[in-house]
């Protein structure tokens, strides 16, 4: 069975500046998916950022880049310029290839951003 | 796009009664929807996954006679909760698969009283 570890419960970042989050997985699959999704207060879950496993090159949607290591089943997800609003419960993801199939979640990182 | 909403966001009933809540996917077909439950501070509990046309599959431990899946259509899943009871208050989300990605609707506060 797939497993998806966060290992940090709470993280803390200063307005402007830079953090990492981390995650690593555990699967025997080659062919899948990986996600960061953000879950602000009002608890709706917004896409951050996708991988797909079979790209060496690492994902960014603006401020958001990953660092996949395929090898090492390690997918951390770095915010730059932190601003207010990042501040919510980050949540890793991985999904097997295929269609339909489950979304495996790691429990959360809960992101602080302060002034 | 990949927009997905879900009705109604906020929901108070009397213990005994069913609650029915509305997930629709307003920008892309979704073959497969998805429904979870969560827990204040916790991560998502997939409850069961509904596809178009055919039952839901339900995850170990969720009762299907409980939580009744209908995925009439490519962009609507219902998700009706029977004969509620105090301990099925929650937050419940929905999502729509596309292109292996889910994309989450705004989610629905259900508290029976």
């Amino acid at each position: 069975a797939q497993t998806v570890t966060q290992s940090q419960p709470e993280m803390s970042v200063q307005e402007a500046e830079t953090v990492t989050l981390s995650c690593t997985y555990d699967t025997s699959e080659s062919d899948y998916y990986l996600f960061w999704y953000k879950q602000p207060p009002s608890r709706q879950m917004i896409l951050v950022i996708r991988q797909e496993a079979y790209k060496q090159q690492n994902a960014t949607e603006n401020r958001f880049s990953v660092n996949f290591q395929k090898a090492a089943k390690s997918f951390s997800l770095k915010i730059s310029d932190s601003q207010l609003g990042d501040a919510a419960m980050y949540f890793c993801a991985y999904i097997l290839t295929g269609g339909g199939n489950k979304l495996t979640f790691g429990t959360g990182t809960q992101l602080k951003v302060e002034l | 796009g990949a927009v997905v909403s879900q009705h109604p966001s906020w929901v108070i009933c009397k213990s005994g009664t069913s609650v029915k809540i509305e997930c629709r996917s307003l920008d892309f077909q979704a073959t497969t929807m998805f429904w979870y439950r969560q827990f204040p501070k916790q991560s998502l509990m997939l409850m069961a996954t509904s596809n178009e046309g055919s039952k839901a599959t339900y995850e170990q431990g969720v009762e299907k006679d409980k939580f009744l899946i209908n995925h009439a259509s490519l962009t609507l899943s219902t998700l009706t909760v029977t004969s509620a009871h105090p301990e099925d208050s929650s937050f419940y989300i929905c999502s729509g698969s596309r292109q292996e990605t889910q994309y989450f609707g705004p989610g629905t506060r259900l508290l029976v009283l």
